[in-house]
């Protein structure tokens, strides 16, 4: 069965320090990973996704992940953060191949001071 | 991309009693998903619900509990039955966002209290 790990519940860190946050994922065959955000208060948002090709992806308000499908991983970076950054963040995956369901990590809550 | 408009934002409901949730979606969608999350936790899939099919539920959910319905490309429902206060929780829904390759979109939640 699929299965979602991050390794960091909480995290906080002051503007203009860099982020990355972990995730590692099981599953023998082809996925997509996501990256999802929430702000507080308001609902999920897509951040990123990674479906094929190029494993650095680019999303959303400066953040990126890599795809590293040797360590089964995909890891979000911002090389500096802002307060408006302090959110939860959630990473998923799915099988590939059609509309199929995902399955979430835990979760990162992120604070930024400033 | 797709844009969902769930209904009721929030409600506090009694306990015994049931809760029905709305997910309208602004275009035809193929899979609808709904999505449990409970207090400081992670999104929870309950069920996959297909137009013109049983919902298909995930395991540690049954129909009884949570019945669905999908009549058309772009609505469906979620009922909460039986209510206890251990069902205090958001529930989600959510589609794909604009065809494969796209993403997930997400509904803004429902945010239920069992009292």
């Amino acid at each position: 069965a699929q299965s979602v790990s991050q390794h960091n519940h909480h995290v906080i860190l002051s503007e203009a320090a860099s982020l990355e946050l972990g995730c590692n994922y099981s599953y023998g065959g082809t996925v997509n990973l996501f990256w999802y955000v929430q702000y507080p208060g308001q609902h999920l948002q897509l951040l990123l996704k990674y479906f094929s090709g190029d494993p650095l992806v680019k999303g959303i308000k400066g953040f990126e992940a890599e795809f590293i499908k040797s360590k089964f991983s995909f890891n979000l970076r911002k090389p500096s953060v802002q307060w408006s950054d302090t959110a939860e963040y959630f990473c998923a995956v799915n099988e590939a191949g059609g509309y199929n369901k995902l399955i979430f990590g835990a979760g990162t809550r992120l604070a930024v001071h400033p | 991309s797709a844009v969902i408009s769930q209904k009721p934002s929030r409600d506090i409901c009694q306990r015994g009693t049931s809760l029905t949730i709305q997910c309208q979606v602004d275009s035809q969608v193929t899979m609808m998903f709904w999505y449990r999350q409970q207090p400081g936790q992670s999104l929870t899939l309950i069920a996959t619900a297909n137009q013109g099919s049983e919902a298909t539920y995930e395991s540690g959910f049954v129909i009884d509990k949570f019945p669905i319905s999908r009549p058309n490309l772009t609505f469906s429902t979620l009922t909460v039955s039986n209510l206890s206060p251990e069902d205090s929780s958001i529930y989600l829904c959510s589609v794909e966002g604009g065809g494969l390759g796209y993403g997930y979109t997400f509904g803004s939640g429902t945010r239920l209290t069992v009292v």
